[in-house]
């Protein structure tokens, strides 16, 4: 079936350094999204990426898409305490890629723990 | 109201009572989507709906599961014959048009326990 994996599953940093999160799909991609969960609460929309090799930006998060469409990463510099909390990527599979499950696979998250 | 609403946000059922679920989309959003997720992992794609109509239901584990979303709007997840491997979080979520498009936005979830 369709898979979504995400790494690591855990990363903890010091307080201004850098963070990187990296989600992987066994199949190609017509669209991923990100979001971030805060302990307690619930998935938050942050971005979605559509093109191929698309690059986006927020702020101190960096979004990219890979060239084939199965795999994406999210990039924070000089993380803060505001950052704490768990990120998911969700891949869209889409009609092309063969179908199955029509919602978002989401992977199972990484959660982010900063120490200051 | 501003955002998507569930209810309960608690419920505690003894194993073989039947449950449900409701969710309260944001007014206007076409896509629902019902979730579960299990606590430190990801939200799994349970089924969804656009408009009335279900969409995909492929992710419901059995048919002990089942959903309904009979005017477009609020939509109810059904357990029957509750067990206690169906203890997790659920969560629901709506988007203006298909997830192609557009942000899901997701309510605060029922925490369901079957004891």
């Amino acid at each position: 079936g369709q898979q979504v994996m995400q790494i690591p599953q855990y990363q903890h940093v010091q307080e201004g350094e850098d963070f990187t999160t990296y989600c992987n799909s066994s199949t190609t991609l017509s669209n991923i999204q990100w979001y971030k969960q805060r302990p307690g609460g619930h998935p938050v929309f942050l971005i979605q990426l559509v093109k191929s090799g698309e690059v986006k930006k927020q702020k101190r998060l960096t979004f990219q898409f890979g060239e084939a469409k199965k795999n994406s990463s999210l990039h924070i510099t000089a993380t803060q305490t505001t950052d704490v909390g768990t990120y998911f990527c969700a891949g869209y599979m889409g009609i092309v890629s063969g179908g199955g499950a029509d919602g978002l696979t989401f992977g199972k998250g990484t959660h982010l723990i900063i120490q200051p | 109201g501003a955002g998507v609403s569930q209810s309960p946000r608690y419920k505690v059922t003894k194993r073989g009572q039947d449950v449900a679920l409701r969710c309260d989309p944001i007014s206007g959003h076409v896509s629902l989507y019902w979730y579960r997720q299990a606590l430190g992992q990801g939200p799994e794609f349970l089924t969804y709906f656009n408009y009335e109509a279900q969409q995909d239901k492929s992710g419901l584990p059995n048919d002990r599961f089942s959903a309904e979303r009979p005017e477009g709007s609020i939509s109810t997840l059904t357990i029957q014959r509750t067990e206690q491997r169906d203890s997790a979080m659920y969560r629901c979520a709506s988007s203006l048009a298909g997830v192609m498009n557009t942000e899901a936005f997701f309510g605060q979830g029922t925490r369901l326990t079957v004891v």
